[in-house]
């Protein structure tokens, strides 16, 4: 079973406007954390927003803001105010494991900030 | 701090040719990783170091692959015998000492294999 599933190969966007990027996860666990990376064109992993398993308030970084929803096992991420510095490949990871050195990523969504 | 730093950005290479690529961490980070990741796919994890012991490995890394951190400092992944099937992007990461200490990548390097 895939650890992490982005569902979403693609989005669309208006600038200024929100927009929520899909992620569910799969794991026994108690403890993990779940991020969100975006990969501009360029290709470099930019780290944008980090949820731990036992943290009760939502993440919030800037626009960046993660929905936590740990009975559904989804760890979505809202993007607010997009710009056009948006587009990029976003995709959501999660470090497992009692001494926490795996992680695993999903296979990325598409979004495309349109003006 | 000047962050995750990998050369050469760009490598293209004949098959069956020797290729080694070089990360060096941020530097206080004790924690180094090293994933492949081709078009369309998110990152696959290929081998962790802590230190200089390189602790796990994934069964992705096959024996023509090899990786070294000898100081506990730098890395480097070297493929022998290249195959079409290597070209893909190779991305370093480094982490701090704390378990909920987040990965920070380099640029990567794109391997191409003619």
């Amino acid at each position: 079973a895939q650890k992490i599933t982005q569902t979403q190969p693609g989005m669309f966007v208006q600038e200024k406007e929100a927009v929520t990027l899909d992620c569910t996860y799969d794991t026994s666990d108690q403890s993990y954390g779940l991020f969100w990376y975006k990969q501009p064109s360029s290709g470099e992993m930019i780290f944008l927003i980090y949820q731990g398993s036992y943290d009760e308030q939502n993440a919030t970084e800037g626009r960046y803001s993660l929905n936590f929803q740990k009975a559904r096992k989804s760890a979505n991420l809202v993007i607010s105010a997009s710009q056009l510095g948006d587009s990029a490949m976003y995709f959501c990871a999660m470090r497992e494991g009692n001494t926490g050195n795996q992680f695993y990523f999903g296979t990325g969504t598409s979004l495309t900030v349109i003006p | 701090d000047t962050g995750v730093s990998q050369n050469p950005r760009h490598k293209i290479t004949k098959r069956g040719q020797n290729v080694t690529f070089r990360c060096d961490p941020i530097s206080e980070h004790n924690r180094l990783y090293w994933y492949r990741q081709t078009l369309g796919q998110g990152p696959e994890f290929l081998t962790y170091f802590q230190n200089e012991a390189q602790l796990e490995k994934s069964r992705l890394l096959s024996d023509r692959f090899s990786a070294e951190r000898p100081k506990g400092s730098f890395s480097t992944l070297e493929i022998q015998r290249t195959e079409q099937g290597d070209s893909a992007m190779y991305l370093c990461a480094s982490r701090g000492r704390q378990f909920t200490d987040t990965q920070y990548f380099g640029p990567g390097t794109r391997l191409t294999v003619l």
